[in-house]
């Protein structure tokens, strides 16, 4: 298996703009993560899924941030507008139920 | 609720030298508990875990214990090396299937 891809690996934007990050998850894998790292606050949990359902979106900064997982091999992550506080990378993982999650490589998102 | 709390850093040591770093976690219910690494510019890899109480989870020459009586789960290794540079988290997985993952300690390894 590849592992957990997620593209693009580096995003630069302006301000204002919109921003979809994606993820495709290891096959096979039930639950769906989406974390946000930062040198301030470390690794933060954004939202999950289980089973194409979103479980716990608590972490969401704001209504700027939407994500969706039209099926069970693809999720977006999408910041409308971007704001330059955005600018962090943005890490994707999978798991199935009660083991290790497996994370992608991250996308680095600049906000100018 | 459900924490975790890890030893702060950075961490610095010689080459050879002993690593302990420490994660104890909120006791709500029978974690599973894990230890990750991240290398500069990578995501997170798992490095070991520990299911349930006593378990002594182990790779690379790494070892952490799962505590129950203390709620901890310390991360350790005889000799550490230059490569073993990294930032480390800890992370219990909870009921509903979510990670809480530490702070993060980065050890510095030096020649």
């Amino acid at each position: 298996d590849a592992g957990v891809i997620q593209s693009p690996r580096h995003e630069v934007t302006e301000m204002g703009q919109e921003v979809t990050l994606r993820c495709k998850p290891i096959s096979g894998h039930d639950y769906l993560f989406w974390y946000r790292q930062t040198m301030m606050r470390g690794l933060e949990l954004l939202i999950y899924f289980n089973n194409n359902v979103p479980i716990d979106d608590s972490g969401m900064p704001e209504d700027r941030f939407s994500a969706k997982m039209p099926n069970a091999s693809f999720s977006t992550l999408k910041i409308q507008p971007s704001e330059p506080r955005d600018s962090a990378v943005y890490f994707c993982a999978s798991s199935r139920t009660n083991t290790e999650a497996f994370f992608g490589q991250g996308t680095r998102l600049t906000v100018v | 609720g459900n924490s975790v709390t890890q030893m702060e850093g950075p961490v610095t040591l010689s080459e050879e030298a002993f690593l302990t770093i420490n994660c104890t976690y909120t006791a709500t219910g029978y974690p599973s508990l894990f230890w990750y690494v991240q290398y500069p510019g990578e995501g997170l890899q798992l490095l070991l875990k520990a299911t349930k109480a006593d378990d002594k989870g182990s790779n690379k020459g790494f070892e952490a214990t799962y505590r129950k009586e203390t709620t901890s789960f310390h991360l350790e290794k005889g000799s550490v090396q230059v490569s073993d540079s990294a930032v480390y988290f800890c992370a219990p997985l909870y009921n509903f299937n979510k990670f809480y993952f530490g702070s993060g300690t980065k050890l510095n390894v030096k020649p």
